[in-house]
């Protein structure tokens, strides 16, 4: 199974700032054929189901706000909040789908500092 | 719009069985792979399932499989999730999740239900 490893747990970040969250994969899942990195974002807020963010590692989902971004490929992603703004509070999950299991990192809780 | 419920959660005892439903609006269900995912209270999430538009390819995850039976009805636009010899650590709320074509490589999930919880006690 491909493991993936979120970082930090969780993170505090003051209104306006630079959020960053990682997301590390136990073995590439960039798809060479292709050159896709077979990687989605999702926010999940309290007592709601996730909402997909990004996938292929850096294409954002429509109607997803543009200060979201996703970069990064192989076995290395980001998800960046250019300016984090106060609905942002939520916990984030990277997903691999390059292969069953499709796994989840364990989540990043997002707080306003 | 796309919209799925589930339904069918509740209260079950060990070794108990449950058979989750989620009804599919607002798009062309027939034409669509779908999945189970899973959350544990206060947990992250967990894929169970997939199963592609016309049932010819299922998968599931190691930690349910002999466990669980993923299937569909197209004619009722309706996802299932049968579930067998239920423990404690299946207590979790379980969602439909659907992918955004019914193509191999495109496993992640476009749209979610809001879930629905299953709790597994004596």
């Amino acid at each position: 199974d491909i493991v993936m490893t979120q970082s930090p747990d969780s993170l505090t970040v003051s209104l306006g700032e630079r959020a960053t969250i990682n997301c590390k994969s136990s073995q590439s899942i960039l798809y060479t054929s292709n050159n896709k990195n077979y990687l989605g974002w999702y926010q999940q807020k309290p007592g709601q189901p996730p909402k997909l963010l990004i996938y292929w590692a850096s294409t954002r989902e429509s109607g997803v706000p543009d200060r979201f971004s996703g970069s990064g490929s192989g076995t290395d992603f980001t998800l960046t909040i250019s300016s984090l703004q106060a609905e942002d509070v939520a916990v984030y999950y990277c997903q691999q789908y390059y292969s069953t299991p499709y796994t989840f990192g364990q989540g990043t809780n997002l707080e306003i500092k | 719009e796309v919209q799925l419920v589930e339904s069918g959660g509740g209260l079950v005892q060990p070794g108990g069985s449950l058979r989750l439903s989620c009804a599919a609006s607002g798009f062309t269900f027939s034409s669509y792979s779908m999945n189970w995912v899973r959350q544990a209270p206060g947990k992250g999430l967990e894929w169970l399932s997939y199963i592609s538009s016309s049932s010819s390819t299922i998968y599931y995850a190691d930690s349910v499989k002999g466990r669980i039976t993923i299937s569909r009805d197209n004619a009722k636009n309706s996802l299932y999730l049968q579930m067998n010899s239920l423990r404690a650590d299946d207590t979790a709320v379980y969602y439909c999740a659907r992918d955004p074509y019914d193509s191999t490589g495109y496993r992640y999930f476009q749209y979610w239900g809001q879930g629905t919880l299953v709790t597994v006690s004596s």
